[in-house]
């Protein structure tokens, strides 16, 4: 089973900064992995797919870079709809899909 | 635009089963992989079971397996959960959604209690 570690566990950042969240797989995925946003009370949604494309509706401020065991989501420039939970999540290899544990971001 | 909605969450005592039921609409559920994903109070997600288009295929966790089945109906747009010998680390909310590598589209969720 491959395992995702996501850092940090909270990032704190302000409206309008960059917002910078790792995601580490225990082997590589190559770019079979995926960003979640979760906000309370809510169902995830798909921001990223393939490492790098957004999903339909995403909005250009959220990026996703990396390959092989190193990844990373950017969010440019923080709106206030962008305070929440977010997880990565491969499916390289699979069963299982593994998540992350996510990174909460919170307004500074 | 696609809809899903999870039933059939409740209290029940460790030991005990639940079916949990997902109706879908507004894209071909014949023709889709479908998935379950479970998320533990204040915790993170994890991956349950997913099916293939014709029930043929069904993958589980390995936490879950000889007690959870996934199955699917075509003809009723749903999808199914049957979990049985219910533990309390079992207790989350259940979502279906639909797609197998990285599922797209979610339910709100189903609260499935497991507690005496």
């Amino acid at each position: 089973e491959i395992v995702m570690t996501q850092s940090p566990a909270t990032l704190s950042v302000s409206p309008g900064e960059r917002a910078t969240l790792s995601c580490r797989a225990s082997q590589s995925v190559s770019s079979n992995l995926v960003w979640y946003q979760q906000k309370p009370g809510q169902a995830p949604r798909l921001l990223i797919y393939g490492a790098s494309t957004r999903a339909t509706g995403i909005p250009a401020r959220f990026s996703g870079s990396g390959s092989g065991t190193e990844f990373t989501l950017t969010i440019s420039s923080l709106q206030s709809e962008d305070f929440a939970v977010y997880y990565c999540q491969q499916y390289n290899i699979w069963p299982p899909l593994t998540f992350g544990g996510g990174t909460k971001v919170e307004i500074k | 635009e696609a809809q899903l909605v999870e039933s059939g969450g409740g209290l029940v005592q460790p030991g005990g089963s639940l079916r949990l039921s997902c109706e879908v609409s507004g894209f071909t559920f014949s023709n889709s992989w479908m998935t379950w994903v479970r998320q533990a109070p204040g915790k993170g997600l994890e991956w349950v079971a997913n099916i293939n288009q014709d029930g043929s295929q069904k993958n589980h966790v390995d936490s879950v397996k000889g007690r959870f089945i996934i199955s699917r109906d075509n003809a009723k747009n749903s999808l199914y959960l049957q979990m049985n010998s219910l533990t309390v680390a079992d207790t989350a909310v259940y979502y279906c959604a639909k797609g197998a590598r990285y599922p797209d589209y979610w339910g709100q969720g189903t609260l499935v209690t497991v507690s005496s």
